[in-house]
């Protein structure tokens, strides 16, 4: 089993719509969790971290972990438009000693349609 | 893109050829890492480095070599390039220890025929 477990979708919502993307996890020996946001042809970009477990929010975006499920949720409120991109959850490994490393879920396409 | 540039942004390369990719930083960040991008397969580790000439393999290496001679600098080379290595390489760079804020460069396109 992948580390990291997204749905690849594609998601497509109408604009002004909540959006919930979800990931799971397999181990739980690590400690933070991400959400990165990928336009067409460019690199990801970091949206938000959360460390452990419970919610974090910026602006319309709301980042949340639920240990207990091993389950990641991205919320975003009022979508528009502009947030139709892929978005990449991942969480970070101990690779021995203080290197850490990245495990990225696949990706979820989602199109917010005006 | 975080002071992160990747050079060249696009290649065309026939099989059998070596080839090196650049990642060059401005952030004085410790961690550097190099993953590709293909669909059915989200961001996969190739290599990554911890310091001046420290480096250590990722989840996809084989066929893959890397070197770092400066903080700022970090090569990567496909020794004889394969069609399975057509990919989006992208470079990222941490200053955490912890490994939460890894910032992404531009990626380049590579095109092996």
């Amino acid at each position: 089993q992948k580390e990291v477990e997204q749905d690849p979708g594609p998601l497509s919502v109408p604009e002004g719509a909540i959006v919930s993307l979800n990931c799971t996890y397999s181990n739980s020996a690590f400690q933070y969790f991400m959400w990165y946001r990928q336009y067409s042809r460019k690199g990801p970009e970091l949206l938000m971290y959360t460390y452990s477990s419970g919610n974090k929010e910026d602006g319309r975006f709301t980042a949340q972990v639920d240990k207990s499920s091993k389950y990641i949720s991205l919320f975003i409120r009022d979508s528009q438009p502009s947030d139709s991109a892929t978005y990449l959850c991942a969480r970070n490994t101990n690779s021995g000693g203080s290197n850490y490393k990245l495990t990225f879920g696949k990706g979820t396409l989602l199109t917010v349609n005006p | 893109d975080a002071g992160i540039t990747q050079s060249p942004r696009h290649k065309v390369t026939e099989t059998g050829t070596p080839v090196t990719l650049r990642c060059h930083q401005t952030e004085n960040h410790r961690y550097m890492y190099w993953y590709r991008q293909d669909p059915g397969h989200g961001l996969r580790l190739i290599h990554y480095s911890y310091g001046v000439k420290d480096t250590d393999k990722g989840e996809v290496s084989d066929g893959y070599s890397v070197s770092r001679s400066k903080t700022e600098d970090f090569l990567l080379t496909l020794e004889s390039a394969t069609s399975s290595q057509t990919s989006v390489y992208f470079c990222a760079i941490s200053a955490a220890t912890s490994g939460e804020t890894q910032y992404f460069g531009p990626g380049t396109r590579l095109l092996v025929l």
